[in-house]
């Protein structure tokens, strides 16, 4: 069975600090898909990354950067000077990889920035 | 690119009355809908997985016959809560997979039923 866990509930930090978004996952894949989604107060997901298993290139993009850890099958975000418009739920999720199924997400608990200015 | 809408945004209806959510991928071909409720302050919960032209799979628990799932082409999925109650009261979002295996999520349908 797959698992995602979000350890982090909830993170507050003082506008331009730089956050850390923990997620660690579980799956007997030796082949998957990991994700992260922003959920703003509006209540879309928005798509931010995709990461196949056997990439473990880190990434970034802008103020965005990824960890991808497969020993400690982490895949941890980290948000470099933070802005209020960063607050919201951030979801890190796992999925099957092509062929394997039906590419179902299993999603984190999610967990709550909130970025005072 | 990789846009999904959904329809209504927000609806308020009595109990005891069906209401349908439409799900759109605007520019491109989605051969797989997913439906999912969230309560507040809660993760997403899949109810089912839509196949165009095919059936759709409900999660356990999830009543078929409550949640009416119709994926009648490769941009647009229906989901019809029938016989609506209080209890059915959610946000529900529906996600579509690109050919790239990424899931692209609509902005979500709030429903309260009085």
């Amino acid at each position: 069975a797959q698992k995602v866990t979000q350890a982090q509930t909830e993170i507050s930090v003082v506008e331009k600090e730089d956050v850390t978004l923990d997620c660690v996952y579980e799956t007997r894949d030796t082949t998957y898909y990991l994700f992260w989604y922003k959920q703003p107060p509006s209540g879309e997901l928005v798509f931010l990354i995709r990461r196949n298993s056997f990439d473990e290139q880190n990434e970034i993009s802008g103020r965005y950067s990824w960890n991808f850890q497969k020993s400690t099958s982490s895949f941890n975000f980290t948000i470099t000077a933070s802005q209020v418009v960063d607050s919201a739920v951030y979801f890190c999720a796992l999925s099957e990889a092509p062929g394997a199924g039906s590419y179902q997400l299993t999603f984190g608990k999610g967990t709550k920035l909130s970025v005072i200015p | 690119g990789a846009v999904v809408s959904q329809h209504p945004s927000r609806v308020i209806c009595k109990s005891g009355t069906s209401v349908k959510i439409e799900c759109r991928s605007l520019d491109f071909q989605a051969t797989t809908m997913f439906w999912y409720r969230q309560f507040p302050k809660q993760s997403l919960m899949l109810m089912a997985t839509s196949n165009e032209g095919s059936k759709a799979t409900y999660e356990q628990g999830v009543e078929k016959d409550k949640f009416l799932i119709n994926h009648a082409s490769l941009t647009l999925s229906t989901l019809t809560v029938t016989s609506a109650h209080p209890e059915d009261s959610s946000f529900y979002i529906c996600s579509a997979r690109d050919w790239g295996d990424t899931q692209y999520f609509g902005p979500g349908t709030r429903l309260t039923v009085l």
